[in-house]
């Protein structure tokens, strides 16, 4: 099984700040990652595909980087409406989340 | 505009069997690129992949959950089915159906969800 691991679980930003979020994969996993974002209450929505291939209607404040176990996640300019719980996902060998990270107003 | 449902029974006896429904709309589930999925959310918890399904059959399950899980699909009807067995207080969770893009492997469409809660 691959195993994701996200960092940090939860952090505190105030809005305009710059975000960002790490995902590390226990195995290589090539590009094979997307990132979701879910507010309580609903279900998750797909940000990114393929590492870094931004879905559309996503705001290009959102970017994500990374190949092989490293990823990130970015979010340049915080809004009100991205305070949320982010997470990523691997599809390189079954599909597997992260525990997920929160994002939380300061 | 693609939609999913979930529908089923929001609370489930233990050593019981889970059922729920997903219906699809705005939509074939008979697509040739994607799959349709189950996954769920424990409370305050993250995301686990259940199971997920081709149009023509083809499954793929998590190993955890194989021996009490089937998925199925109605074709006909655009229905997506989850049966859980067995369940435990640790089924508890919010299950959500979605549909799968098989060639990268990221679910593009999600139901609301629906919590199912397993209880005496």
């Amino acid at each position: 099984d691959i195993q994701m691991t996200q960092s940090p679980s939860s952090l505190s930003a105030s809005v305009g700040d710059t975000v960002t979020i790490t995902c590390r994969a226990s195995h290589i996993i090539k590009d094979y990652l997307n990132w979701y974002q879910q507010k309580p209450g609903e279900a998750p929505k797909l940000l990114i595909s393929a590492s870094s291939s931004l879905q559309g209607g996503v705001p290009p404040r959102f970017s994500g980087s990374g190949y092989g176990t490293d990823f990130t996640l970015t979010i340049s300019s915080l809004h009100l409406e991205d305070y949320a719980t982010y997470f990523c996902q691997q599809s390189y060998s079954g599909w597997t989340f992260g525990q997920g990270t929160k994002v939380e107003i300061k | 505009q693609l939609q999913l449902q979930e529908s089923g029974p929001g609370l489930v006896k233990p050593s019981e069997t889970l059922s729920l429904t997903c219906t699809v709309s705005g939509g074939s589930i008979r697509s040739h690129d994607h799959f349709w999925g189950w996954i769920r959310q424990p409370p305050g918890k993250g995301l686990e992949l259940i199971a997920n399904i081709y149009y023509d059959g083809t499954t793929n399950y998590n190993p955890s959950l194989i021996s009490r899980v089937t998925i199925s699909v109605e074709t006909s009807k655009n229905l997506l089915s989850l049966r859980l067995s067995s369940v435990t207080a640790a089924d508890t969770a919010v299950y959500y159906c979605a549909r799968l893009y098989y060639n990268r492997g990221y679910f593009d469409y999600w139901g609301q969800g629906a919590l199912v809660t397993v209880s005496s």
